[in-house]
């Protein structure tokens, strides 16, 4: 077990809609990364939130968008959904070192 | 951070010893080398990481070259559950905060 809690587990909604992905760091870590990983893609880096604020932006695209709250845990956002955003979203969080993953949000979109 | 080059692919009998290599030649003198593996769908799991020094913990080996151009990670006594897809990552020291670049890593089978 990591430490790194996503919800929910499972995802299936249809094109045009918006979901909320959530993330629950590990205890202390004030570093909160998001990762998307499709069937034919590797682990695409998305955003990274360090103690609230927006640290650095890989391949996200304009229709998501992430937020990390006071109490460290953070959401990512994706709206008018296409069929190509079906994947696992990860969530990681460290406090400087090493990075520990969640077991990542399956997202169908139909 | 620097790029890996790793195989694609490895076979490994259960109970012997699984040896990944991996290529990191324009590694600079402040990135370390870390290693993750990914168990079919699960989230990354984090192995083991090194600077200079060869490092061991209750999962794995982990041996540099002196030139810091490869690294090995071992996996002493291979088993069933050990067959993941396994990714080499450079990264540099001071930045605790900057996120990972996965590449293709090595998909590990270990046969009974």
């Amino acid at each position: 077990d990591s430490g790194v809690t996503q919800t929910p587990k499972h995802l299936i909604t249809a094109t045009g809609q918006r979901v909320t992905l959530r993330c629950s760091p590990r205890s202390g870590d004030l570093s909160v990364y998001w990762y998307q990983q499709s069937l034919d893609q590797g682990l695409q880096f998305l955003i990274q939130y360090y103690n609230g604020e927006e640290r650095a932006k890989g391949n996200i695209l304009e229709r998501f968008s992430a937020q990390q709250f006071p109490d460290l845990h953070s959401e990512l956002n994706l709206s008018s959904l296409e069929l190509g955003d079906s994947a696992l979203y990860f969530c990681a969080s460290s406090e400087g070192g090493p990075l520990h993953f969640g077991n990542g949000t399956r997202l169908t979109v139909t | 951070d620097a790029k890996t080059t790793q195989p694609p692919s490895m076979d490994c009998a259960e109970g012997r010893a699984a040896n990944l290599p991996c290529n990191h030649s324009t590694i600079s003198g402040n990135e370390y080398v870390y290693w993750y593996r990914q168990i079919h769908s699960q989230g990354p799991q984090y192995i083991i990481h090194g600077l200079k020094n060869n490092e061991t913990n209750e999962m794995a080996s982990l041996i540099i070259t002196e030139d810091r151009k490869s690294s090995t990670l071992i996996l002493p006594h291979a088993t069933l559950r050990d067959t993941a897809v396994y990714y080499c990552i450079v990264r540099f020291w001071n930045s605790g905060n900057t996120p990972l670049v996965f590449g293709k890593g090595t998909r590990l089978s270990v046969i009974a």
